[in-house]
């Protein structure tokens, strides 16, 4: 059963527009989140995350919101730009299950393609 | 920056064949991972190890195996490769003791079993 699921598998948008991922979660255990990019033939790389006790956490560009009750959150890149297509993932972690049992639980992904 | 570094980048081999993916880290991480992906699919955990001489199987079931005898290296090693071994493995690092923790990852061995 997944416990981390990004439904969309793709996502196109034009150059300068906004690109919102989306990922939604199971486990009410989960308070930890993260977003990883990644291009093909080359490990994901480190976004942004987000821990439960925020909604918004923002870096630059990227912004992650967190909706805990609908347990859902979303990856808003403003502007696009052509080198942001790649496959964006979508993880999560359950710290309080302690450090020993750390995990993170990844989604399928989702590939942008960003159009010039 | 992180500096994990995985090798061979890519591998085609026979069916049969022993092969070891080498993964090394130069940051002093405890903990390693690896993880096995498909192509549309997430990322699977099929070993990890928080220090030296230790090693747990993960989520995945996998004939792989894997050895923690330096801090900096986590090999894996699959005695008879066979065409449902291919996939792309990715090998990762953090620090012990830190509750939000984010994993690095190295770039990944492509293997293609024929």
């Amino acid at each position: 059963d997944q416990q981390v699921k990004q439904n969309s598998p793709s996502l196109s948008v034009q150059e300068g527009r906004i690109s919102i991922l989306n990922c939604d979660y199971t486990n009410s255990m989960f308070d930890y989140f993260l977003w990883y990019k990644k291009y093909p033939a080359e490990g994901p790389t480190f976004l942004i995350s987000i821990s439960s006790i925020k909604d918004k956490n923002e870096d630059g560009r990227f912004t992650v919101f967190l909706n805990k009750s609908a347990k859902h959150l979303s990856l808003h890149i403003v502007p696009s730009q052509p080198g942001d297509s790649a496959v964006y993932f979508c993880a999560a972690s359950a710290s309080r299950s302690g450090g020993s049992n750390y995990k993170l639980t990844f989604g399928k992904g989702t590939l942008l393609t960003v159009n010039p | 920056e992180a500096d994990i570094y995985q090798t061979p980048r890519y591998l085609v081999i026979g069916t049969g064949k022993k092969i070891t993916l080498e993964c090394s880290q130069t940051m002093g991480h405890d903990k390693m991972y690896w993880y096995q992906q498909d192509p549309g699919m997430e990322l699977h955990l099929i070993h990890y190890s928080y220090g030296v001489n230790s090693t747990e199987k993960g989520d995945l079931s996998s004939e792989s195996t894997v050895s923690r005898i330096r801090t900096e290296h986590f090999p894996l090693t699959l005695e008879s490769a066979r065409p449902s071994h291919t996939s792309q493995y990715l090998c990762a690092s953090s620090e012990l003791g830190t509750t939000n923790e984010k994993l690095f990852f190295g770039s990944g061995t492509q293997l293609s079993v024929l």
